[in-house]
């Protein structure tokens, strides 16, 4: 069965700084579609940007971005110019038939 | 931009009590799910429902929870009978299509479930 990994429960950034989420999957498909979700206290769940293993290249969406490394089955999303309203619980996932497995979510914190 | 409506926003009942969420997904989505996230974890899968019936359910989902479509508009999820470890987020979600991930799953707000 498909997992994905959030190892860092917490995250803490300074506004305008650079901060990195980590997420590990494992599958044994070849092609897939890899997500981040962004969860405020509103807890609304917010795409942030997705990811499509077939593609070698990077997802960028403005601010946001991912290292995509499909060999290690590592999906990384980068904050830059981290904003007071970026913090947020986030949550990585793997799409599996239609249905989205999540990771256990890592809660960010902006200081300013 | 279309979006996934859910009510009630907060429920609070009474072990043993019917529950019934409902939800109003976007109106050219054919595929609906149904996830549950209990406070401070992660979001859990329930069930996917298309073409008026389940196509996937998890260990989750039991006798307890049912799903049906009544008006080709709702999308309602029933737990018959609450137990307190019920209570959580409940979060109704639809796409246009199903299996690929180049499909967007749209989510709404959540139903929050308090079960006393």
């Amino acid at each position: 069965a498909q997992t994905v990994t959030q190892s860092q429960p917490e995250m803490s950034v300074q506004e305008a700084e650079t901060v990195t989420l980590s997420c590990t999957y494992d599958t044994s498909e070849s092609d897939y579609y890899l997500f981040w979700y962004k969860q405020p206290p509103s807890r609304q769940m917010i795409l942030v940007i997705r990811q499509e293993a077939y593609k070698q290249q990077n997802a960028t969406e403005n601010r946001f971005s991912v290292n995509f490394q499909k060999a290690a089955k590592s999906f990384s999303l980068k904050i830059s110019d981290s904003q007071l309203g970026d913090a947020a619980m986030y949550f990585c996932a793997y799409n599996q038939g239609g249905k989205l497995i999540f990771g256990q979510g890592t809660e960010l914190s902006v200081k300013p | 931009e279309p979006e996934v409506t859910q009510t009630p926003s907060h429920q609070v009942t009474q072990m043993g009590q019917e529950v019934i969420l409902r939800c109003v997904p976007i109106s050219n989505h054919l595929y609906f799910y149904w996830y549950r996230q209990i406070l401070g974890q992660k979001v859990e899968f329930l069930v996917s429902f298309y073409n008026n019936e389940i196509s996937e359910k998890s260990e989750i989902f039991d006798d307890q929870f049912s799903v049906e479509r009544p008006d080709g508009s709702n999308f309602t999820l029933k737990i018959r009978s609450t137990k307190l470890e019920d209570s959580a987020m409940y979060f109704c979600a639809s796409k246009m299509r199903g299996s690929s991930g180049a499909n967007v799953l749209t989510f709404g707000a959540g139903s929050r479930l308090t079960v006393l």
